[in-house]
């Protein structure tokens, strides 16, 4: 079955620096890879998707890449702030293309002053 | 719209009593998803269903679990009896489809559930 890693645990980083989050999957490709944001006590909500047609993918300072030949996604946040802090999920379709979303268990990022 | 509406947003039970969770997913999505949040596990499907009819619920624990969407406004997921390992924060989700599509699927604020 499809497994979802995400490296790290946590990643501290400091305001202004670019925070880079990992996110690997472990057999087939899938037709598209999404992130989500979630804070303390709060459901995740959706930031991005990307296709398996597309390298990369913006919106404002966020960045998005996905690579299908290493099995992985990358995600950007430029310029960070303390409001950044947060824990950040990757997210992909359980069957490829069809059926629920399986979740990574997420980078709690934390973006010091 | 307000959003997926979860409730209550806290629960505390004694073990063998029965918790009953519910949510109004968002007007005009189709499928609706019972997720479970854990430490150790992190987010876990219990169930979904597409237009109210239940698709995959291979993530329900045991049979304790029982989840209803009688209509496309609500759903519940009830507990029967509950045990302390159930404690966690349950989350309902809806979307325009399985998958999310390209805009994700909108999670609803979870229901901490604690049973001592």
């Amino acid at each position: 079955s499809q497994k979802i890693e995400q490296n790290s645990e946590a990643l501290n980083i400091q305001e202004g620096k670019t925070a880079t989050l990992t996110c690997n999957y472990t057999n087939y490709s899938p037709a598209y890879l999404q992130w989500y944001r979630q804070d303390p006590g709060r459901g995740p909500v959706f930031l991005l998707l990307i296709r398996e047609n597309e390298k990369e993918k913006r919106k404002e300072r966020l960045k998005v890449t996905f690579d299908t030949t290493l099995k992985q996604s990358l995600f950007h946040i430029t310029a960070s702030q303390p409001a950044d802090s947060a824990t950040y999920l990757c997210a992909l379709a359980s069957g490829g293309s069809q059926g629920n979303l399986i979740f990574g268990k997420g980078t709690k990022l934390s973006v010091k002053p | 719209d307000a959003g997926v509406i979860q409730s209550p947003r806290h629960e505390v039970t004694e073990m063998g009593q029965e918790v009953t969770l519910r949510c109004k997913p968002i007007s005009g999505h189709n499928s609706l998803f019972w997720y479970r949040q854990t430490m150790m596990r992190g987010l876990e499907l219990l169930i979904y269903f597409n237009n109210n009819v239940p698709i995959d619920d291979s993530g329900m624990p045991e049979d304790r679990f029982s989840a209803k969407m009688p209509n496309a406004s609500f759903s519940t997921l009830k507990i029967q009896p509950s045990e302390p390992r159930d404690s966690a924060v349950y989350f309902c989700a809806s979307s325009l489809s399985e998958t999310g599509g390209a805009i994700g699927y909108t999670f609803g604020s979870g229901t901490r559930l604690t049973v001592v």
